[in-house]
């Protein structure tokens, strides 16, 4: 049974900083990952979407990388900003299933 | 396009009242997700269909709950009778998913769910 986890649960950061959060998942045959950013009260806003034949996919300040045999995945923020503050959930799709597995998140606060 | 579109947008009810959840999926897609939040069990998916069709029902928590897909355009969940412990925010979620297609997942804004 596929797990994803995300490790940690919270992290605060100074504004301008490049980040790094974090994704494991424990069966590497995977479909596809996808990058879920979310605000309080609001609903889940897809980030990025990586297949497993990829290795990184981009926008604008935002880069995902995708290590299957590793069974990681990491989204990279460059020069953060206080708008960047959500909890950021990180999501696996196994091959031949269709639904997602999520982790818990990881809460981000960038400190102006 | 307008997005996953959900309705209410809050609902508080006291327990024992039936609650009826509307979405409506983005425009060509041909899947349907309904999850559940908690602070407690994080996000739950609940059921989903293909093409209109149920495919896993596996996380609707009891019979209390239903869902319904009636056309391409339109998703209920019911909750009948409810009781506290269904107070949650409600996601659904649609995507294109088939040959060739990513199955990306965009979801709505959620319906949040009070039972007194």
């Amino acid at each position: 049974k596929q797990e994803v986890t995300q490790i940690p649960a919270a992290l605060s950061v100074p504004e301008g900083e490049n980040l790094v959060l974090n994704c494991s998942f424990t069966d590497s045959a995977i479909y596809n990952l996808q990058w879920f950013r979310q605000d309080p009260g609001k609903g889940l806003t897809s980030l990025l979407l990586i297949q497993s034949s990829q290795r990184e996919q981009t926008s604008g300040r935002l880069n995902a990388s995708l290590d299957k045999s590793s069974g990681r995945s990491t989204l990279y923020i460059a020069a953060s900003q206080p708008g960047d503050s959500a909890t950021y959930l990180c999501a696996v799709r196994d091959q031949g299933a269709q639904k997602l597995v999520f982790g818990q998140g990881t809460r981000l606060t960038i400190n102006p | 396009d307008a997005g996953v579109i959900q309705s209410p947008r809050h609902e508080v009810t006291e327990m024992g009242q039936e609650v009826t959840l509307r979405c409506k999926p983005i425009s060509g897609h041909n899947s349907l997700f309904w999850y559940r939040q908690t602070m407690m069990r994080g996000l739950e998916l609940l059921i989903y269909f293909n093409n209109n069709v149920p495919i896993d029902d596996s996380g609707m928590p009891e019979d209390r709950f239903s869902a319904k897909m009636p056309n391409a355009s339109f998703s209920t969940l019911k909750i009948q009778p409810s009781e506290p412990r269904d107070s949650a925010v409600y996601f659904c979620a649609s995507s294109l998913w088939g040959h060739a297609n990513t199955g990306e997942l965009f979801f709505g804004e959620g319906s949040r769910l009070t039972v007194l």
